[in-house]
């Protein structure tokens, strides 16, 4: 089975310049997650759809950051204008409603360097 | 605040090792407790998820305690192998919900041939 797909893996911009990052989640899972993972942090949760509905976007650190989910297989995260301090790897995941207790499937991410 | 603590950060034994990795919480109000595998380069596996009625989770060499009480879980690993070479990551679900798993930062472990 096809696992959580995120594009592009790696990605080298300039500051100022917009980015987005891709993600198609497991087939048939209903929640999907974008995280951020940096040394300083760790990792954290950005914000979540269920059933493509944006369902908490609190980690979302500024306007500038954005997310959206038009079906069940594809979630883009923007970053517009991009900033130097928004670099880290960036990891999408899903997971399957219905039981409480089900582990989220994680993608390999996308490791985000900003000029 | 919720937050989730991993000492040491980074462990390095000899292989067939009997190891424990550890993982602190401050609120004990936890719905579940789960452990992660991460590769270099790589997402998070998931190894054990330990519901807030468990005590423990077994899965071959792993085994995963939880005491709620004293905010505690750790992480037994068996008999060490070089396979096992990898950050360990545990988060504490505090939303009985989807997306609301708090993070430790890891335990980078290292087993040594």
């Amino acid at each position: 089975d096809a696992g959580v797909i995120q594009s592009p893996r790696h990605e080298v911009t300039e500051m100022g310049q917009e980015v987005t990052l891709r993600c198609k989640p497991i087939s048939g899972h209903d929640y999907l997650f974008w995280y951020r993972q940096t040394m300083m942090r760790g990792l954290e949760l950005l914000i979540y759809f269920n059933n493509n509905v944006p369902i908490d976007d609190s980690g979302m650190p500024e306007d500038r950051f954005s997310a959206k989910m038009p079906n069940a297989s594809f979630s883009t995260l923007k970053i517009q204008p991009s900033e130097p301090r928004d670099s880290a790897v960036y990891f999408c995941a899903s997971s399957l409603q219905g039981a409480p207790m089900v582990p989220q499937h994680f993608g390999d991410g996308t490791r985000l360097s900003i000029l | 605040k919720q937050e989730v603590t991993q000492i040491p950060a980074a462990l390095s034994v000899p292989e067939g090792e009997n190891l424990v990795l550890n993982c602190s919480f401050t609120d004990s109000a936890i719905y579940n407790l789960q452990w992660f595998r991460q590769d270099p380069g790589k997402g998070l596996t998931s190894l054990l998820l330990i519901q807030s009625s468990q005590r423990e989770q077994t899965s071959g060499r792993l085994n995963a305690s939880l005491d709620k009480s004293s905010g505690r879980s750790t992480l037994y690993i068996a008999a060490s192998q070089p396979g096992d070479s990898a950050t360990y990551l545990c988060a504490a679900d505090y939303g009985g919900s989807q997306g609301n798993l708090i993070f430790g930062k890891g335990t980078k472990l290292s087993v040594k041939p």
